[in-house]
């Protein structure tokens, strides 16, 4: 696609539910990021892909959160037994490298836990 | 600790006006400093970056800004507002690899008719 897409939108979950966020990046860009960003704060770094690999996956915040890109190209955010704090939008950036100092946003996808 | 402040939450100002964007940084090892903008409805964007070299940097939508490694800043500016710049802007600092940024908390730009 032209640009970086993420699904859904919008999100409204249960406290305890487990919640899935997709983020299909450009073509051809081998890198993938995952980004949370809370009201009123800058984004908060969750977990670098290189290719199908987590090359880091330092930002995740427990054991709750998981991410795959089994094919190098679309990633899934797994949240499992979503708490309230979890409550904010989640960004997925790509870039061709990971050098390139250019970040492609998408427009993130917003998670409430009710 | 490593650490990006922008220090105006929000910022007003009249269309045709000049705008400046502060941002200062506490980072270990030399800084790579960005600037994107969010805009409603949409993803984050890259308005520009420094690297090295001059530090007065251009960028996008007649934006730029300068590098001040001995205030630990890098301002972001433009010398006439539209009104379609109204979005929130945000300063990052990182290693040249694009993960691990540390973002500032934003500064939200109001334009005034």
């Amino acid at each position: 696609g032209a640009g970086v897409s993420q699904t859904p939108s919008n999100k409204v979950t249960e406290k305890g539910k487990y919640v899935e966020l997709r983020c299909d990046p450009i073509s051809g860009h081998t890198a993938l990021y995952w980004y949370r960003q809370s009201l009123g704060q800058g984004p908060e770094f969750l977990i670098y892909f290189q290719g199908t690999g987590a090359a880091d996956d330092s930002g995740l915040p427990n054991d709750r959160f998981f991410a795959v890109r089994p094919e190098g190209s679309v990633s899934t955010l797994k949240i499992q037994r979503t708490e309230r704090g979890d409550s904010a939008v989640y960004l997925c950036a790509s870039s061709l490298t990971s050098n390139t100092g250019e970040l492609f946003f998408g427009e993130g996808s917003r998670l409430t836990v009710l | 600790a490593q650490s990006v402040t922008q220090p105006d939450i929000h910022i007003t100002v009249s269309e045709g006006a000049s705008l400046e964007l502060r941002c200062n940084y506490s980072y270990g090892a030399t800084p790579y400093l960005f600037w994107y903008v969010q805009s409603p409805g949409q993803g984050l964007q890259l308005l520009l970056k420094y690297f090295s070299g001059d530090t007065l940097v251009q960028g996008i939508k007649g934006f730029e800004a300068e590098f001040k490694r001995s205030q630990s800043s890098f301002n972001l500016r433009k010398p006439s507002v539209h009104w379609s710049d109204a979005a929130e802007y945000f300063c990052a600092v990182g290693a040249r690899s694009n993960y691990q940024l540390i973002w500032g908390a934003g500064t939200k730009l109001i334009i005034k008719p």
